[in-house]
């Protein structure tokens, strides 16, 4: 069974311009999460989605962006690229709605370096 | 809001002995799920042990087993028998059972086993 895909695995953006970030959750999983994780912050939650809809939205300016479709993949971006979005983005996904469905597995996450 | 903290940012244990990492947590809902996550160098984050918080006993797999105190709000790790492969920086984090999948990450403690 395939883990969490996420893809680019590395990229490297020049500041002010936009990224794309891809993810595909485990089959069957319909919650998907999205976290930044650097040196000073740590572990931040980004937004979750689970079928399509936005649910919970962390503490990120309006520049972070995401979205889910409807066979559960989800795309997040970034607009007008800072230095300090340079950060791991990891990708999760959870099944949600049943015994172990409150288990969250991630993604290898992909690496931004802004320029 | 809920908040994880892991005090020891650094442990060191040899090869083979048992190392115990701290964690405790602040959340006023009632229902919730503790994690210890696992990310090596490749900076893969891995499930370790999940705990429910409505089950008394002490989640255990393998070599890793919990120390749960829900009064004191405390959710420690054991690594029994630690290998060279358990070197990595090890992450405790909560989910609130409500709407939607977030986790809370404390800010990690890096492990290194010596040989």
């Amino acid at each position: 069974k395939a883990g969490v895909t996420q893809t680019p695995r590395y990229l490297i953006k020049t500041r002010g311009q936009q990224v794309t970030l891809s993810c595909s959750p485990i089959s069957g999983h319909r919650s998907v999460s999205w976290y930044q994780q650097t040196p000073g912050q740590g572990l931040q939650f980004l937004f979750e989605y689970f079928s399509e809809t936005q649910r919970n939205k962390g503490n990120f300016p309006g520049r972070f962006s995401g979205r889910q479709f409807s066979n559960s993949r989800s795309e997040m971006n970034v607009s007008t690229l800072e230095l300090g979005d340079s950060a791991l983005y990891l990708c999760a996904s959870s099944r949600e709605g049943t015994a172990s469905g409150n288990t969250i597995y991630f993604g290898e996450g992909s690496w931004l370096t802004v320029v | 809001a809920q908040t994880v903290t892991q005090s020891q940012p650094e442990m060191s244990v040899q090869e083979a002995e048992t190392v115990t990492l701290s964690c405790t947590y602040d959340t006023s809902e009632s229902d919730y799920y503790l994690f210890w996550y696992k990310q090596p160098p490749s900076r893969q984050m891995i499930l370790v042990i999940r705990q429910e918080a409505y089950k008394q006993q002490n989640a255990t797999e393998n070599r890793f087993s919990v120390n749960f105190q829900k009064a004191a709000k405390s959710f420690s790790l054991k690594i029994s028998d630690s290998q060279l492969g358990d070197a990595a920086m090890y992450f405790c984090a909560c989910l609130i059972i409500q709407g939607a999948q977030k986790l809370v990450f404390g800010q990690g403690t890096r492990l290194t086993i010596n040989p």
